[in-house]
């Protein structure tokens, strides 16, 4: 799996939109980019993934560039409760064993301030 | 649906003894696998399974076994505890394709 690169940490004020960048300049052709969040201690909690186009759901939108070797994590409107570590994770979507290993990396840890 | 059921929550052990964590999914999810995380890091990869009576080795086998003899059910035996075992565990399990993981909440386990 292609590695990525990620912030150590930022900082975003609440009500505001959290940009949070992640590079995966060797990511392959069939890699799918994913992101998770994992709050305190918690079990990691998926928030979406994309492989070439952006998308976006009920909890935040995917913005990926056109050559893929990097993309955006955007939270709309931040909260307190969104304070959390944030996982940018590539890996190739499909039957296989290797292919459903997750490499997480430090992630971001994104601390939203009153 | 529960989703991934972890139990138990916490744990004690004693070095030299052994334990089984267990995991179960009811969302009849083809992968399961189990992580570690240590203070301050990322999740690494124990043991994996692609199906019922399918496992293999993550980045950080050693000292752990698995058997997965259904779909639901994914247990994490610790052979013989170590206090380099002392961590957080976490299941997780995915059905084929693209989708998100899911992820139990965790046991947290300490070996004195």
């Amino acid at each position: 799996d292609a590695k990525t690169t990620q912030p150590t940490s930022m900082d975003c004020a609440e009500g505001r939109a959290a940009n949070l960048p992640c590079n995966h300049s060797t990511i392959s052709g069939n890699e799918y980019v994913y992101w998770y969040r994992q709050i305190h201690s918690q079990g990691p909690q998926y928030i979406i993934h994309g492989l070439k186009n952006n998308e976006t759901n009920e909890m935040a939108s995917l913005i990926i560039t056109e050559d893929r070797k990097s993309s955006t994590l955007i939270l709309p409107h931040a909260t307190l409760r969104d304070t959390a570590v944030y996982y940018c994770i590539v890996r190739v979507a499909g039957s296989g064993g290797s292919n459903y290993k997750l490499t997480f990396g430090k992630g971001t840890l994104l601390t939203v301030n009153p | 649906n529960a989703g991934v059921t972890q139990t138990p929550k916490f744990q004690v052990l004693k070095t030299g003894q052994s334990m089984t964590l267990q995991c179960a999914q009811d969302m009849n999810h083809e992968y399961m696998s189990w992580y570690r995380q240590d203070p301050g890091m990322g999740l690494r990869l124990i043991h994996y399974s692609v199906g019922a009576g399918i496992t293999d080795q993550g980045e950080v086998p050693n000292g752990y076994n698995v058997s997965r003899s259904t779909t639901e059910d994914f247990p994490l035996r610790l052979l013989s505890a170590a206090p380099s075992q002392t961590s957080v565990y976490f299941c997780a399990s995915v059905p084929q394709g693209s989708s998100g993981y899911t992820f139990g909440s965790g046991t947290r386990l300490t070996v004195v």
